[in-house]
């Protein structure tokens, strides 16, 4: 368990619709950060917050949003939604935004949300 | 454009011997490359890291080796166990700290 929790864990929709994915970092993580795992892709990096602000954007469409709350927790809104937005999408949490020094600081993952848009 | 590449999807080894997953990246300016791990139904949890400043990182059964003049990653395993059957991430950071993962290597140990 990495401490890092994420709801719900399947979530089936139709497309057009909007979902809002939830996830909770670590207690003591300030950086959340979210990926898309397609089919036949690896991790995407779409979006990371720390500490209430967007910290740096990755892949990320317009069709989707995301934010982090004063408690730390954050969300990940799509819209409109499309068959190709089919895919597990994790969020990680780390201690950090930036490493100092010469240390990597490990991002902690969640265990996935599998959205499937019909 | 892919940054990162494992070449190879999946990986089959007999309980016992080493396991050797590979992986390759384009770009120079990336100073940390990472390992994860994922098991089926779970998030990847980290393995191992090496900085761009060394060409060795070892942990127990885990070693990683950076060749920076091939731009090649490896990660050995040895001697690999059934716990071991998961899908492998390679990783790099870059230097404004955004991660790019590899599409992943299924490693089967075989009994």
């Amino acid at each position: 368990d990495s401490g890092v929790t994420q709801t719900p864990k399947h979530l089936i929709t139709a497309t057009g619709q909007r979902v809002t994915l939830r996830c909770s970092p670590r207690s003591g993580d300030l950086s959340v950060y979210w990926y898309q795992q397609s089919l036949d892709q690896g991790l995407q990096f779409l979006i990371q917050y720390y500490n209430g602000e967007e910290r740096a954007k990755g892949n990320i469409l317009e069709r989707f949003s995301a934010q982090q709350f004063p408690d730390l927790h954050s969300e990940l809104n799509l819209s409109s939604l499309e068959l190709g937005d089919s895919a597990l999408y994790f969020c990680a949490s780390s201690v950090v935004s930036r490493a100092s020094g010469s240390s990597y600081n490990e991002q902690f993952f969640g265990p996935g949300t599998r959205l499937t848009v019909l | 454009d892919q940054q990162v590449k494992q070449n190879s999807p999946s990986l089959s080894v007999q309980e016992g011997r080493i396991s050797i997953l590979n992986c390759d990246y384009t770009n120079s300016m990336f100073d940390y490359f990472l390992w994860y791990k994922k098991y089926p139904a779970e998030g990847p949890t980290f393995l191992i890291s090496i900085s761009s400043i060394k060409d060795k990182n070892e942990d127990g059964r885990f070693t990683v080796f950076l060749n920076k003049s091939a731009k090649h990653l490896s990660l050995h395993i040895v001697p690999s166990q059934p716990g071991d059957s998961a899908v492998y991430f390679c990783a790099v950071r870059r230097r404004d700290d955004k991660i790019i993962f590899g599409k992943g290597t299924r490693l089967h140990i075989l009994p």
